[in-house]
């Protein structure tokens, strides 16, 4: 297994520039979410999904648009990007809370985003 | 809302000496509880969690943590602390009564001197 693969992992954005940051897991997790890392902020989630049409909003949702058209894809979207948008991104993916799988969290390895 | 507070934003210790990294979560419930630690550049590696039981976790590396239900903390340690354990580490809670993700503290940097 792959595990959690994000794709790009830089990437250099002038502002007002729209891109996707790819998500991807092959561990047939339901659960996938996006967290923005800066520093001395921690981890905060962007959006979140319980499973395939299902999205919903985290802490910093605003600027980012997600879909989730498959088990295994959670692009998230940045329609016009913002200097406040520079920040390292994390993918993650689990079972289901009900699940007896349950037992983390899987992390992707990040994408340094910068925004000029 | 639930929250993680750790209180200390940067920790040095000597090299040898023993660890402790604080986490408070603010929860009526308990959650599943996690360390994670990142070193610098890296994404984020599990140490241990809690869900039950035992509330002495033992984790990779030589780190434990142990969960306090009256404290509602869940403080991570280490006996003898190594050069390569400088890194950021993170307390995360998990909410089991609903949908949402893992909620993470602000982190709380170790430095390690010789």
């Amino acid at each position: 297994n792959a595990g959690v693969t994000q794709t790009p992992k830089f990437q250099v954005l002038k502002t007002g520039q729209s891109m996707t940051l790819q998500c991807a897991q092959d561990m047939n997790h339901e659960y996938m979410s996006w967290y923005r890392q800066d520093p001395g902020m921690g981890l905060r989630l962007i959006h979140y999904s319980v499973g395939a049409g299902i999205t919903d909003q985290g802490e910093v949702p605003n600027g980012y648009n997600v879909s989730r058209s498959t088990t295994e894809d959670f692009p998230l979207r940045l329609l016009s990007a913002a200097p406040s948008q520079t920040s390292v991104y994390f993918c993650a993916s689990s079972y289901s809370k009900r699940d007896s799988s349950y037992n983390e969290q899987f992390f992707g390895p990040g994408t340094r985003l910068t925004v000029l | 809302a639930q929250s993680v507070t750790q209180p200390d934003i940067h920790i040095t210790v000597s090299e040898g000496a023993s660890l402790e990294l604080r986490c408070n979560y603010s929860y009526g419930a308990t959650p599943y509880l996690f360390w994670y630690v990142q070193s610098p550049g890296q994404g984020l590696q599990l140490l241990l969690k809690y869900f039950s039981g035992d509330t002495l976790v033992q984790g990779i590396k030589g780190f434990e943590a142990e969960f306090k239900r009256s404290q509602s903390s869940f403080n991570l340690r280490k006996p003898s602390v190594h050069w390569s354990d400088a890194a950021e580490y993170f307390c995360a809670v998990d909410d089991l009564s609903g949908n949402t993700p893992l909620v993470f503290g602000k982190g709380t940097r170790l430095s390690v001197i010789a």
